[in-house]
């Protein structure tokens, strides 16, 4: 397997915009996580879906984040719209068996919005 | 609220050293503890995963333990390597495990 894959690998997008970051899990794997990551905050969870059904979603920042899951290989994170405070990296991870087995997680998406 | 605080916040040390790094957190209702390493530019790699039960965990040169009663998790790295250089960080799982705090992480570096 190619492990957990998102794209894209970079983003630069001007404030305003509509931005959305991809996820392709583990195949076989049956929860998805969504974290961001910046230097003030460290990693942080936004998301977790569980069998495709978002369990948990306290960590979301404000109303103009969203995600889905519409089938266990794919998922999307949406940012509408754009702030630049939104600058971070975005990553997403797997896991074979909810929070029993170990996290695999996606290069990430660097995302600059100017 | 779980928080989670990882010390030393850097090291450098000299190539053939073991080493500790500390990992400590407030609540001790952890589901797992997991240890991962992060090189720049990159994801995270899972190195120990230690379920609640548990008191160790080792894979090859590392080693980790968890003490709930105390909130401490270390991760020991016997005979460190250039290669080991990188940000490890450690992450506290509750309520199921699906809640996930990470630390902040310590920066090693290890001098050839």
């Amino acid at each position: 397997d190619a492990g957990v894959i998102q794209s894209p690998r970079h983003e630069v997008t001007e404030m305003g915009q509509e931005v959305t970051l991809r996820c392709k899990p583990i195949s076989g794997h049956n929860s998805l996580f969504w974290y961001r990551q910046t230097m003030m905050r460290g990693l942080e969870l936004l998301i977790y879906f569980n069998n495709n059904v978002p369990i948990d979603d306290s960590g979301m920042p404000e109303d103009r984040f969203s995600a889905k899951m519409p089938n266990a290989s794919f998922s999307t994170l949406k940012i509408q719209p754009s702030e630049p405070r939104d600058s971070a990296v975005y990553f997403c991870a797997s896991t074979l068996q909810g929070g029993n087995t170990e996290a695999f997680f996606g290069q990430g998406t660097r995302l600059t919005v100017v | 609220k779980q928080e989670v605080t990882q010390i030393p916040a850097a090291l450098s040390v000299p190539e053939g050293e073991n080493l500790v790094l500390n990992c400590s957190f407030t609540d001790s209702a952890i589901y797992n503890l997991q240890w991962f390493r992060q090189d720049p530019g990159k994801g995270l790699t899972s190195l120990l995963l230690i379920q609640s039960s548990q008191r160790e965990q080792t894979s090859g040169r590392l080693n980790a333990s968890l003490d709930k009663s105390s909130g401490r998790s270390t991760l020991y790295i016997a005979a460190s390597q250039p290669g080991d250089s990188a940000t490890y960080l450690c992450a506290a799982a509750n309520t199921g495990g699906f809640k996930t705090i990470f630390g902040a992480g310590t920066r090693l570096f290890v001098k050839a």
